[in-house]
């Protein structure tokens, strides 16, 4: 079954530091890995995307870093501002498709 | 706004009855996708179409449930006969280049 699994479901940062959301998959060929971020009441909204011949892509404030043995690509929200305060959702687009399959989501709250 | 839209932005509607929902994508993006997404989870894959044509469909996507995109432009979702478990915000998304896609705002329904 094509699953994307994502943690942690919460996280609670200083304004300032880091925040870390990590996703893992198994068992599927994904050639896409996009994150996205939705305020409440709104739909997703793309902040990055990666393919996994790039180990590593930055943005801003953002960065993917993706590990293709380990199946694992994380994002790194630094700075973190309470504006950042939403929830981040990883996906993947099995090889040959053009269907995102989401994780489950993380709730990011940044304190002031 | 170039977006994408879609409505209604809430429907409520009784157990048993026909609801439809609407959905304009940007302009000159040939793919449209449907999804759903429930309270705290990401959003799961329904339907994609290429132009006019319906290229995947997701097993979630009972026969109650009937996606159309004449003339590669707009898309309606029909749900017939709704039932409670329908329940959930209903998300259109379109997308030009090979993967990255854009969201709208969903519709929200709740069936009572």
């Amino acid at each position: 079954q094509q699953q994307v699994k994502q943690s942690p479901q919460s996280l609670i940062v200083q304004k300032g530091g880091i925040s870390i959301i990590n996703c893992a998959y198994e068992n599927t060929a994904f050639d896409y890995f996009p994150w996205y971020q939705q305020f409440p009441g709104k739909g997703p909204a793309l902040l990055i995307a990666i393919r996994p011949d790039v180990s590593e892509k930055k943005e801003g404030r953002f960065t993917i870093s993706f590990n293709k043995s380990a199946k694992q690509f994380s994002l790194h929200i630094m700075d973190s501002q309470p504006g950042d305060s939403a929830t981040y959702f990883c996906a993947a687009t099995p090889a040959g498709t053009y269907k995102y399959i989401f994780g489950t989501g993380t709730r990011l709250k940044v304190l002031a | 706004d170039t977006g994408v839209s879609q409505n209604p932005r809430h429907k409520i509607t009784k157990r048993g009855q026909n609801v439809t929902f609407r959905c304009d994508p940007i302009s000159e993006h040939n793919r449209l996708y449907w999804y759903r997404q429930t309270l705290g989870q990401g959003p799961e894959f329904l339907t994609y179409f290429q132009n006019e044509a319906q290229l995947e469909k997701s097993r979630l996507l009972s026969d109650r449930f009937s996606a159309e995109r004449p003339k590669g432009s707009f898309s309606t979702l029909e749900i017939q006969r709704t039932e409670q478990g329908d329940s959930a915000m209903y998300l259109c998304a379109s997308s030009l280049s090979l993967n990255e896609q854009f969201f709208g705002p969903g519709t929200r329904l709740t069936v009572l």
